[in-house]
């Protein structure tokens, strides 16, 4: 089985930066994905990482350590549209998709 | 592509009466997903299908719930009878088969909200 962990809040300013980590124990993986979830809004892709490194795509960049089950979503420039459910996914080997709870991040003025 | 498309967007029902919830999946996609969103549980898989075949259906929560694909483009999930405890969104995905894109992700219809009074 999958075991996912990530805070379940978190508050940032316009125009700061946030980092949302994620833990994961599993017990076959194909990669692990981000989502952003608007409030009454169907999930939307952000990023998928399979190797270790950091992706980055315009303001949102995500990192993957494998050995040590790590993750995070970095969100630079906040925007008060960057208020939403952030939630991490991992891809076992059959392509199911485990999800964290998600964190909900708040864009302050 | 339209996306993949569900209906109803709302369902309220009484308990006891039977719930059809509808999806079609981006033309193309070989996989397709069941979830259940609630405060409490998140996001939670249901069942899956490739090709039309059910290959997962562990997270079936009991009997009173159903799944079919009658074909590539149409699948239906069915809660006979319903309890309010059911009461969630419900969203379909689906996915390409990996190797025709760099990835498997899964893209989401705007999910069927279930009220069961």
């Amino acid at each position: 089985g999958q075991n996912i962990d990530q805070p379940t809040e978190m508050t940032a300013t316009e125009g700061a930066i946030v980092q949302i980590n994620c833990t994961y124990q599993t017990s076959g993986f194909n990669g692990l994905f981000w989502y952003q979830q608007h409030a009454g809004e169907a999930p939307t892709f952000l990023s998928y990482n399979v190797l270790d490194g950091l992706e980055e795509k315009g303001r949102f960049s995500s990192f993957l350590s494998r050995s040590k089950g790590y993750s995070y979503l970095l969100l630079k420039e906040l925007q008060m549209k960057d208020s939403a459910s952030y939630l991490c996914a991992v891809s076992s080997n059959d392509y199911k998709l485990s999800f964290g709870a998600g964190t909900t991040v708040t864009v302050r003025a | 592509d339209a996306g993949v498309i569900q209906s109803p967007r709302h369902e309220v029902t009484e308990m006891g009466q039977e719930v059809t919830l509808r999806c079609k999946p981006i033309s193309g996609h070989d996989y397709l997903f069941w979830y259940r969103q609630t405060m409490m549980r998140g996001l939670e898989l249901l069942i899956y299908f490739n090709n039309n075949v059910p290959i997962d259906d562990s997270g079936m929560p009991e009997d009173r719930f159903s799944a079919k694909m009658p074909n590539a483009s149409f699948s239906t999930l069915k809660i006979q009878p319903s309890e309010p405890r059911d009461s969630a969104v419900y969203f379909c995905a689906s996915s390409p088969t990996p190797g025709q894109s760099s990835y498997n992700e899964q893209f989401f219809g705007p999910g069927t909200r279930l009220t069961v009074l």
